[in-house]
Formats: structure tokens, sequence, C-alpha cells
């Protein structure tokens, strides 16, 4: 798995929008990128993949420029629900080790 | 359906002991994964199962570590003669095949004093 560098903590209100860029520099041609999503006392939850320009779901949108080295999750409109750990990773798909940081810690308040 | 369940969520137990904790994948999921998270921490890789084999155990951290998994269903996690370092949420993941995509279960948060 590549490395990937995220903020450690962002604050937010509700109905305002989340965007969380991950770097990673070294991205290989094959890699895609993935985000999940921790609620506290759960499990990871998988949200949101892409390999370039954007994906968007009923969840979130992933937004990949030309060159991958960074990618940025967007959380439409968030509710104090959508306070959780987000995590980013890039890997081409075989890497079943999968292995979370710190991730970015999403605090929404009302 | 029915996602990833894990039992018991939490355990304590005095060091020394030993524990066994267990997981239940999402049916039709032939490959399970166990993980260990730290308070504040990662996620941290123990072992992978594909049906009732373990190709990969290179993340048990010592050999008082062992897993098992039967009937390409259940799996164990067995921790001997535990020790207060063992304490972590231990959680377990399923997935069709060896995908990127890994359904978690809620976990099993192990106290050990």
């Amino acid at each position: 798995l590549a490395k990937t560098t995220q903020p450690i903590s962002m604050d937010s209100y509700e109905g305002q929008e989340v965007n969380i860029t991950c770097s990673h520099n070294n991205i290989a041609t094959n890699d895609y990128i993935t985000w999940y999503q921790q609620f506290p006392s759960q499990g990871p939850r998988f949200i949101i993949q892409g390999y370039k320009t954007k994906v968007t779901n009923e969840v979130a949108s992933l937004f990949i420029p030309a060159d991958r080295k960074s990618s940025t999750l967007s959380l439409p409109r968030v509710s104090l629900s959508d306070t959780a750990v987000y995590y980013c990773l890039v890997g081409d798909g075989n890497d079943y080790k999968l292995s979370f940081g710190a991730g970015t810690t999403v605090t929404v308040r009302a | 359906g029915a996602g990833v369940s894990q039992s018991p969520s939490n355990k304590v137990t005095e060091k020394g002991k030993d524990v066994e904790l267990r997981c239940d994948p999402i049916s039709g999921h032939t490959a399970l994964y166990w993980y260990r998270q730290s308070l504040g921490q990662g996620l941290e890789f123990l072992i992978y199962f594909q049906g009732n084999s373990a190709p990969d155990k290179s993340g048990l951290p010592s050999d008082r570590f062992s897993a098992e998994r039967t009937g390409g269903s259940v799996s164990t996690l067995t921790i001997q003669r535990t020790q207060q370092e063992d304490s972590a949420v231990y959680l377990c993941a399923s997935s069709p095949s060896v995908l990127y995509e890994q359904y978690f279960g809620p976990g099993t948060r192990l106290t050990v004093t």
C-alpha cells in the first residue's frame, strides 16, 4: 500500500460540505484510491473507491486530479451522524492487508 | 442480509488466561480477515483465510495467537496466556473473494487486567 497523508482532524457544522484531502505522491499506475469510514465502537465501513476523475455515490464524492497524487473526499451537507474517522487507502486491490493510519477525525457540530 | 457478527462484544480477562474470539462472516464470503486496533491507533492485520486455509499468518504477533476457520464460515481467534499488551479491539472482516472492499464486524473489545 502506498503511503498516504491526511489531516488529523476537521470540524464542521450540520449542513455544511466537508472536504478531506489525502496526499499520495507515490501512487502507482495500478493503484486505486479507497476511503473507509469508522464510527465509534464500530468496524470500518467502505464508502467509496475511484481511479481517476470523479466518482459519486449516495454517501460521498471522490475527486481525483489528473496526476492522481492527491484525492479529495467530499461529504455533502453533513449531519451529526457523519461524525467519524475517515481513512484514505491507496493500493492495487490485491493488498488485502488493509493498513489504516490515524485517519481524519471529522466532528460535526449542531 | 446479515452483516459480519462477532462475539463477545466485550471481554475482560485476567493476565495469563486464554480467550477465544468468534467471527461469523457474511454468508458466502470465502475470504475472512482478522485485525487488531489499539486505542487511538490504526488497523493492524493479523491473519487472512481463504476458505478454511490461512495462506497468510504473517501478522500474528506471537505464537500465543492462533486462528482457525471451519466449514468455510465461522472463525475463532485464540489468544493464550493473555498479556496486558493484548488489550485492543479485535476486528473481523469478510469479502466475497480477496477484494479490496472488506466488510467489517463491530469488533470485540478485549481488556486484559
